[in-house]
């Protein structure tokens, strides 16, 4: 199975919004409606962030929202803060009955 | 709170096997959900190596199962990993996990809601 594609990095201003896509085929992202984003820094453990596509873990800030279209999802955040900056992956099931996960993103606050 | 912790040697010689224990606090592995593990290279991005029901059902890595074996202890609320034939590029920070999951027949696991803090695992002479 090959990673789900993600940008390599993205960059915003504080206060501004970004986008993450995350591109798969009709046999993982575009097929099943679970498809979630973890946000990792430096040196810790990744942190759940998004789930099933759209839904919020309890203690998510609701500045973090996602969304699916075809074989393509997106992990958007607005109102840009400093404490955003880290690598975000997404992660999909696939027809396989496996996890895949993207090769990750480096958000930059600038 | 659910809690993971990984433990095992942090140094494992070239060929040889790599064995991994997780061991879950603040929830019993035999309630309801698949747990898994997942690694990580040194600067590099997340790979998924399989996840374990505690009946013992697994599913695993196409690229890796050949040398993946999962099993679990539910006497210690414990699960664990064994990779075969280890080389340099199995180096990474290992995580275990726990992954909600729905069966209908088959089992679709959804996404990983909690993880260890990861361990450090260097194949080297």
């Amino acid at each position: 199975q090959s990673a789900l594609t993600q940008p390599a990095s993205v960059s915003g201003s504080p206060g501004q919004s970004v986008t993450i896509s995350c591109t798969g085929t009709s046999s993982d992202v575009g097929g099943y409606n679970y498809v979630s984003w973890s946000q990792q820094h430096p040196g810790k453990a990744p942190k759940l962030m998004i789930y099933d596509v759209s839904k919020r873990p309890s203690g998510v800030s609701n500045r973090f929202s996602g969304s699916k279209s075809g074989n393509t999802a997106s992990l958007t955040i607005s109102g840009l803060q400093a404490e955003d900056e880290a690598d975000y992956y997404c992660t999909s099931y696939t027809s396989s009955s496996t996890l895949v996960f993207g090769g990750g993103t480096k958000l930059t606050v600038l | 709170q659910v809690q993971l912790q990984e433990s095992g040697p942090g140094l494992v010689k070239p060929s040889e096997t790599l064995s991994l224990t997780c061991t879950v606090s603040g929830y019993s592995i035999t309630s309801g959900y698949y747990w898994g593990w997942i690694r990580q290279p040194p600067g590099k991005g997340l790979d998924w190596i399989g996840s374990i029901y505690h009946s013992g059902n697994t599913y695993y890595s196409p690229s890796l199962k050949s040398r993946v074996t999962m099993s679990v202890d539910t006497s210690k609320n414990q699960f664990s990993l064994k990779l075969s034939s280890v080389a340099a590029a199995d180096t990474a920070v290992y995580y275990c996990a726990r992954v909600p999951h729905t069966c209908h027949g088959a089992c679709s696991l959804h996404y990983i809601d909690y993880w260890g803090q990861g361990t450090l695992v260097t194949v080297s002479s």
